[in-house]
């Protein structure tokens, strides 16, 4: 079964600081890609970040980094300079090629970005 | 581009009453749409996929019966909620594929349900 971990309930973090969001999954599937969603207060869904898992280079989008470690199953995302409209509900999924485009979610992390 | 829009945004009913939520695509064909429940501070759960001219895959537990989908057209699927009880009352979320994508999903804005 394919599972998503992401182990940290809550975290805040200073404005312009970094901090680091932890995610785990398990799946036996070669062909997977892996995301990071942001859902602010207003709850839209918003995608941060994709990573291909066939590929070694970790995703970066702006301030947003994935530190993809394969071998370990493990999905980070680091957040450099962080603003006040980063706070927000953060959610690490998974998704295995060709099973029909379905998304499993991790539990999520209540992100606030403190002034 | 990209965006998917849902109506209603809230809505609020007696129990007993069905309620439809729509779930469009504004500026892109899906052939597959996908929908979910979400409880205050917890994850998305999701209930079924719709795919365009056939019926509903529903996931383990969720009751076909007592949420209808619809997926009627390249651009829209709808979700009712029949004979709504309180237990219903949630948030729910439709996303679609980005065809011929099959692996970036865009979420609507979401509805609000109250029942009652």
């Amino acid at each position: 079964a394919q599972t998503v971990t992401q182990s940290q309930p809550e975290m805040s973090v200073q404005e312009a600081e970094t901090v680091t969001l932890s995610c785990t999954y398990d799946t036996s599937e070669n062909n997977y890609y892996l995301f990071w969603y942001k859902q602010p207060p207003s709850r839209q869904m918003i995608l941060v970040i994709r990573q291909e898992a066939y590929k070694q280079q970790n995703a970066t989008e702006n301030r947003f980094s994935v530190n993809f470690q394969k071998a370990a199953k493990s999905f980070s995302l680091k957040i450099s300079d962080s603003q006040l409209g980063d706070t927000a509900m953060y959610f690490c999924a998974s998704l295995i090629y060709n099973q029909g485009g379905k998304l499993i979610f991790g539990q999520g992390t209540e992100l606030s970005v403190k002034p | 581009g990209a965006v998917v829009s849902q109506h209603p945004s809230w809505v609020i009913c007696k129990s007993g009453t069905s309620v439809k939520i729509e779930c469009r695509s504004l500026d892109f064909q899906a052939t597959t749409m996908f929908w979910y429940r979400q409880f205050p501070k917890q994850s998305l759960m999701l209930m079924a996929t719709s795919n365009e001219g056939s019926k509903a895959t529903y996931e383990q537990g969720v009751e076909k019966d007592k949420f209808l989908i619809n997926h009627a057209s390249l651009t829209l699927s709808t979700l009712t909620v029949t004979s709504a009880h309180p237990e219903d009352s949630s948030f729910y979320i439709c996303s679609a594929l980005l065809a011929p994508s099959t692996d970036t999903q865009y979420f609507g804005p979401g509805t609000r349900l109250t029942v009652l």
